[in-house]
C-alpha cells in the first residue's frame, strides 16, 4: 500500500523558474492538503481540497497553485520561483477532513538558488 | 484562530529516562481534534494519537501517554524509559470546527527536537 506519494524528492530551481510537485495517494481519501514547513518551524498550510474539483487556499497561498482534477491526484505548481520558496513541502489526504488522521507523504525538500 | 503553542524548542535525555513534551493549545471551537505526530531524522510526519475535545481521559500506549486537560488547553506527551529511537521532532497539533468546518486542516506547534542520548 504505497499511501501518499510526492515527487520530486529533491529539486534545486533557480529564481524565476516554475515546477509542479506531484502527490498521489491510493486511499480513496476526498480531502488533500500542501503544507510547507520552514527550519524550526511547524508546518504551514498552502492549499487544500475537499474533492476532485474543489479546493482551496489556506493560511500562505501567495506564489502557488493547485488543481484537483481526479481524488488522486494533488500537484501544487509554483509560478516564478523566490528564494522564500526554499521549504520542504508535504502532501496530506484523510478520510474524513475532520476527525481522522492525515497521511503525509515522504516530503519534498526544494531550494531557490 | 486557532494556535498550537510548544513551548520547548530542544530537550535532550539521556536513555531511559522519562521526558514530557508540552503542548498548549487556543481555539474558540467547542468541537475540536489534537494530535501528535512524529518527524524522525528520514524526515516523513508519523502519526502518533487522535484525541478529540470530549475525551479527557488520559491515554497510554506502550511507553507512549498523553495527558489532555481542557481546563488549562494543554495536551501533554509523556515518553517512559526514553530509547535513542524515540530521537525526533514531535508536533503537536488541532483541527477545530462544529460540523467538520475545519476540513481537517490542520494548526501545526513549532515542534520539539528531542534528542536521546544512549
Amino acid at each position: 500500500n504505497a499511501g501518499v506519494t510526492q515527487t520530486p524528492k529533491f529539486r534545486i530551481l533557480k529564481i524565476g523558474q516554475s515546477m509542479t510537485l506531484q502527490c498521489t495517494q491510493d486511499m480513496n481519501h476526498n480531502y488533500m492538503y500542501w503544507y510547507r514547513q520552514d527550519p524550526g518551524m511547524g508546518l504551514k498550510l498552502i492549499y487544500y481540497s475537499v474533492g476532485a474539483g474543489i479546493t482551496d487556499k489556506g493560511e500562505v497561498p501567495n506564489g502557488y497553485n493547485v488543481s484537483r482534477s481526479t481524488t488522486e491526484d494533488f500537484p501544487l505548481r509554483l509560478e516564478l520561483a523566490a528564494p522564500s520558496q526554499t521549504s520542504v513541502y508535504f502532501c496530506a489526504s484523510s478520510y474524513s477532513g475532520f476527525y481522522t488522521e492525515a497521511f503525509f507523504g515522504q516530503g519534498t525538500r526544494l531550494t531557490v538558488v | 484562530a486557532q494556535k498550537v503553542t510548544q513551548a520547548q524548542t530542544e530537550i535532550s535525555v539521556v536513555e531511559k529516562e522519562d521526558v514530557t513534551l508540552d503542548c498548549v493549545y487556543e481555539t474558540r471551537d467547542t468541537t475540536y481534534y489534537l494530535f501528535w505526530y512524529k518527524q524522525p531524522p528520514s524526515g516523513e510526519l508519523v502519526f502518533l494519537i487522535r484525541r478529540n475535545s470530549f475525551d479527557e481521559q488520559n491515554e497510554i500506549s506502550g511507553r507512549y501517554s498523553w495527558n489532555f486537560q481542557k481546563s488549562t488547553s494543554s495536551f501533554n506527551f509523556t515518553i517512559t524509559a526514553s530509547q535513542v529511537v524515540d530521537s525526533a521532532v514531535y508536533f503537536c497539533a488541532l483541527s477545530g470546527g462544529a460540523g467538520g468546518t475545519s476540513y481537517g486542516k490542520l494548526t501545526f506547534g513549532q515542534g520539539t527536537i528531542l534528542t536521546v542520548h544512549p
